[in-house]
């Protein structure tokens, strides 16, 4: 089967820099994505990482490492519109289909 | 204009009926997926068609049916609803490729009673 952990919640005040960890165990894996989702909004899609490395874009970046199965978001400069929760997904296969964490909750504070 | 619409937006049904939600997308993409999203559970696939010939099971189809009637059109149907079908419906789109990024519609809110 396949699984993917990332922590529930994080709080943060603005300014700030927060670190979302994502770890994952699945049959095949062809590259790790992140999406951010607004309270009522849909998911937007962030970044993604097929490579070991960090790819930054803007204020955020992903970082990926096959060999740990593991990944992370980096939010810098904690802005309050940046309040939403952020899901890391798995790409296992050729096509684009994805298996989705259960999401961080990142709450930023004044 | 959305490139990817939804319809309905909110819908309350009660249990047994049949519910048909509606995708529509001007993104020109092949691919086409349908998930649920209940709280603290992410989103899980239910559906997926890489054209209108191909369609898929995700990892929770029981319950679910769908019909690709267009390049643009992907439709997901609860023969007979049942309130644990109570969530939120996401259609989403993608290209044919290998970015890992999908196009997500507004989502349908949707409560069985």
């Amino acid at each position: 089967g396949q699984s993917l952990e990332q922590p529930s919640e994080v709080t943060a005040v603005e300014g700030a820099i927060v670190q979302i960890n994502c770890t994952y165990q699945t049959s095949g894996f062809y590259g790790l994505s992140w999406y951010q989702q607004h309270d009522g909004g849909a998911p937007t899609f962030l970044s993604y990482n097929a490579l070991d490395g960090l790819e930054e874009t803007g204020r955020f970046s992903s970082f990926l490492s096959r060999s740990d199965s593991y990944g992370y978001l980096l939010l810098q400069e904690l802005q309050m519109k940046d309040s939403a929760s952020y899901f890391c997904a798995v790409r296992r296969a050729a096509g684009n289909k994805l298996t989705f964490g259960g999401g961080t909750r990142v709450l930023v504070k004044p | 204009d959305a490139d990817v619409t939804q319809t309905p937006r909110n819908r309350i049904t009660k249990t047994g009926k049949r519910i048909m939600l509606e995708c529509s997308q001007t993104k020109g993409h092949d691919r086409m997926y349908w998930y649920r999203q209940d709280p603290g559970l992410g989103l899980r696939l239910i559906y997926y068609s890489f054209d209108v010939k191909d369609i898929n099971k995700g990892e929770i189809s029981d319950g679910y049916s769908v019909s690709r009637q267009a390049q643009a059109k992907f439709s997901l149907s609860l023969e007979s609803a049942i309130p644990n079908q109570t969530a939120l419906y996401f259609c989403a789109t993608s290209e044919f490729g290998t970015s890992g990024e999908q196009f997500f519609g507004p989502g349908t809110r949707l409560t069985v009673l």
